[in-house]
């Protein structure tokens, strides 16, 4: 079992629609990651946080909003997306930021389809 | 920037032999190198990490790397494997001059026949 949460599991949206994907963690890690991973591939970073502040957005497209309400939550907020956004979509947290103390923990993904 | 090459997209090994995955990476000092194993509809999980010391490590599941700096290598073994190992296994190299931001490999696609 991961002790990294993400839900839903599975996404269907249309191209109009707005969504959110929630990632939940209580192990009191203060680094927050969401990465995409399209089929057959690595995972790409999109978006850290430390102590619930962005401290790295990789060149994402606006419709990609991310969110840190509090040390155990992160959001990612979906609007107008395109089909070649379809991917599964990773949470991960660590300690802190430096991988080798802080490795991360990823949870299982939301599997993302745009139509 | 720092970047990794996984050579093998697909690897395939009989069950009760031995595994070698290959990992060379880019980078003008000692990264931080990992191995991370993916199962299908999983998120990863971490196998192993290196960054100084024994370059010999240990990981979990029986899993251990060698990091060999005049090959910039840091290949992923085990010397038995076991049908449950089947699964997308990532190299990933990180460094102080990224914010520690990992970078993964393409990944090398492990099955493991009868």
């Amino acid at each position: 079992d991961t002790e990294v949460t993400q839900t839903p599991k599975h996404l269907v949206m249309g191209m109009t629609n707005k969504k959110s994907l929630k990632c939940e963690q209580h192990m009191g890690h203060r680094a927050m990651y969401w990465y995409k991973q399209k089929a057959k591939k690595p995972p790409e970073l999109m978006f850290v946080y430390s102590y619930e502040k962005l401290s790295i957005n990789e060149s994402v497209p606006s419709r990609f909003s991310p969110e840190c309400p509090n040390s155990s939550l992160l959001n990612l907020h979906l609007h107008a997306l395109q089909p070649e956004d379809s991917a599964l979509y990773l949470c991960a947290s660590s300690p802190g930021r430096n991988p080798i103390n802080s490795p991360l923990h990823f949870g299982n993904g939301t599997r993302l389809t745009v139509t | 920037a720092q970047s990794v090459t996984q050579p093998d997209i697909h690897i395939t090994v009989s069950e009760g032999a031995s595994l070698e995955l290959r990992c060379n990476y880019s980078y003008g000092a000692t990264p931080y190198l990992f191995w991370y194993v993916q199962s299908p509809g999983q998120g990863l999980q971490l196998l192993l990490k290196y960054f100084s010391g024994d370059t010999l490590v240990q990981g979990i599941k029986g899993f251990e790397a060698e990091f060999k700096r005049s090959q910039s290598s840091f290949n992923l073994r085990k010397p038995s494997v076991h049908w449950s190992d089947a699964a997308e296994y990532f190299c990933a190299v990180g460094a102080p001059n990224s914010g520690y931001a990992l970078n993964f490999g393409k990944g090398t696609s492990l099955l493991v026949t009868p």
